[in-house]
């Protein structure tokens, strides 16, 4: 079935360190990628995602990388800062189109940036 | 733009009674998704509606239901509510003609007693 596995659960970091966090997904008609951040008390924030047909995309100190064979993509946040700190989920679908709309989620990394 | 809005932000209800939360997109945005968030499961897909017409739907019992205004105001229903159902309803929002990207609204926390 549709799954997505997101390690580490969590990271703590010191400021200024890179942030890595890895996802691998099973449904091979998964075409899109957007990673959220969650702070507490908020809804998840879509901070990049990246479609099946590109390998990389990059955002300032944030970068998204896929590999499509392995099924696995990644999420790299550069010079971390303290209001990084928040939780992360990675999430793939069949998007844009009529299955779009679904999104399987990973099950959250918490990152945790000490100043 | 104003982002995606919920209400109400807060619920308590007792076990058995039934609940209607809401959800007003992105303006523009014409597909609505419903999400369920708690600490053992993470972030479940619920269902998706788009121009009035449930699109896909997820693992969830009949219990959950919802529908689709021609405004594209969405409102999702639990009835015979259980206390498992205590959760984090999360609504997002996208175009549901092409574009991937989804927005998400603040949710709506329920408590089950």
């Amino acid at each position: 079935g549709e799954n997505v596995e997101q390690h580490p659960s969590t990271l703590s970091v010191q400021e200024g360190d890179s942030a890595v966090i890895k996802c691998t997904y099973s449904d091979s008609a998964s075409n899109y990628f957007p990673w959220y951040k969650q702070e507490l008390g908020k809804g998840p924030q879509l901070i990049i995602d990246i479609r099946s047909n590109v390998g990389e995309k990059k955002d300032q100190r944030i970068a998204v990388t896929l590999n499509k064979t392995a099924k696995h993509f990644s999420l790299h946040i550069t010079e971390t800062q303290p209001e990084d700190s928040a939780v992360y989920f990675c999430a793939a679908s069949r998007g844009p189109y009529n299955q779009g709309g679904k999104l399987i989620f990973g099950q959250g990394t918490e990152l945790s940036v000490k100043p | 733009k104003a982002g995606v809005t919920q209400t109400p932000r807060y619920l308590i209800k007792t076990r058995g009674q039934q609940v209607t939360l809401s959800c007003s997109p992105i303006s523009g945005h014409r597909s609505v998704s419903w999400y369920q968030q708690t600490p053992g499961q993470g972030l479940q897909f619920l269902f998706e509606y788009f121009s009035e017409t449930q699109r896909n739907k997820g693992n969830f019992p009949g219990r959950f239901s919802g529908r689709q205004f021609s405004n594209s105001r969405s409102e999702m229903n639990v009835s015979t509510l259980e206390l498992g159902d205590s959760a984090l309803y999360l609504c997002a929002s996208r175009t549901g003609t092409g574009g991937a990207e989804q927005y998400f609204g603040p949710g709506t926390r329920l408590t089950v007693t």
